[in-house]
């Protein structure tokens, strides 16, 4: 099993909206998560770290860790087309590897 | 601007051919990675170093040699490659990763677009 597991398909949101992406994790020490924002063809971009139970604010981006359900979500508030993109989770296993789930792609309609 | 510099961005080479890719970092991160990436996938760890000493070897065939010569530059040697090996090659680097502490993330510089004729 994957240590960061990211199963959502693409996504696809009108300009304006809300984009909802969500990540699962299996190892239970894991403390540190990150997501990276990648445009076709470019290289990834970290967009959000978050080390805390909680939410993590950072303009209209919000990233949540629920340790105890083991799952960790980025929040996209008014939604841009400039936001589409491959949305990668990410998070350091036990063999001090950043593991990466399979990313979500997002597309924002005009 | 990323601060993590990668050269060439673009490279076309022939299956006899030995060329090399080069990763400088000004970070002060004392770990610096290799990572392959194919179309619509993550990317894929090759290797590690730490404190300049290869750390992680991800199985990655001998066509593919990597050296540290210094903190801040990390270079991929390569020869004899294949057309499967055709990827964008990202190099990254961080602070040094330990249990029982945050980590922080891994910073990746523009990548090498690379194309195995």
């Amino acid at each position: 099993q994957k240590e960061v597991e990211q199963n959502s398909g693409p996504l696809s949101v009108p300009e304006g909206a809300i984009a909802s992406l969500n990540c699962t994790y299996s190892d239970r020490g894991s403390q540190s998560f990150f997501w990276y924002r990648q445009y076709s063809g470019k290289s990834p971009e970290l967009i959000m770290s978050i080390y805390s139970n909680g939410d993590k604010e950072d303009g209209r981006f919000t990233a949540q860790l629920n340790k105890a359900s083991q799952y960790v979500s980025l929040l996209i508030r008014d939604s841009q087309p400039s936001d589409s993109a491959t949305y990668l989770c990410a998070g350091w296993d036990n063999d001090y590897k950043l593991s990466f789930g399979a990313g979500t792609t997002v597309t924002v309609r005009a | 601007d990323t601060e993590v510099t990668q050269t060439p961005k673009h490279l076309v080479m022939g299956m006899t051919n030995k060329k090399s890719l080069k990763c400088e970092q000004h970070m002060g991160h004392r770990a610096m990675y290799w990572y392959k990436q194919k179309a619509k996938k993550p990317p894929e760890l090759m290797f590690v170093y730490s404190y300049e000493k290869l750390s992680i070897n991800e199985s990655v065939p001998s066509r593919f040699s990597p050296e540290c010569p210094n903190s801040s530059l990390l270079n991929l040697h390569l020869h004899a490659l294949q057309p499967e090996d055709s990827a964008l090659y990202l190099c990254a680097s961080s602070q040094v990763p330990g249990r029982g502490h945050q980590n922080s993330p891994l910073h990746f510089g523009n990548g090498t677009r690379l194309t195995v004729t």
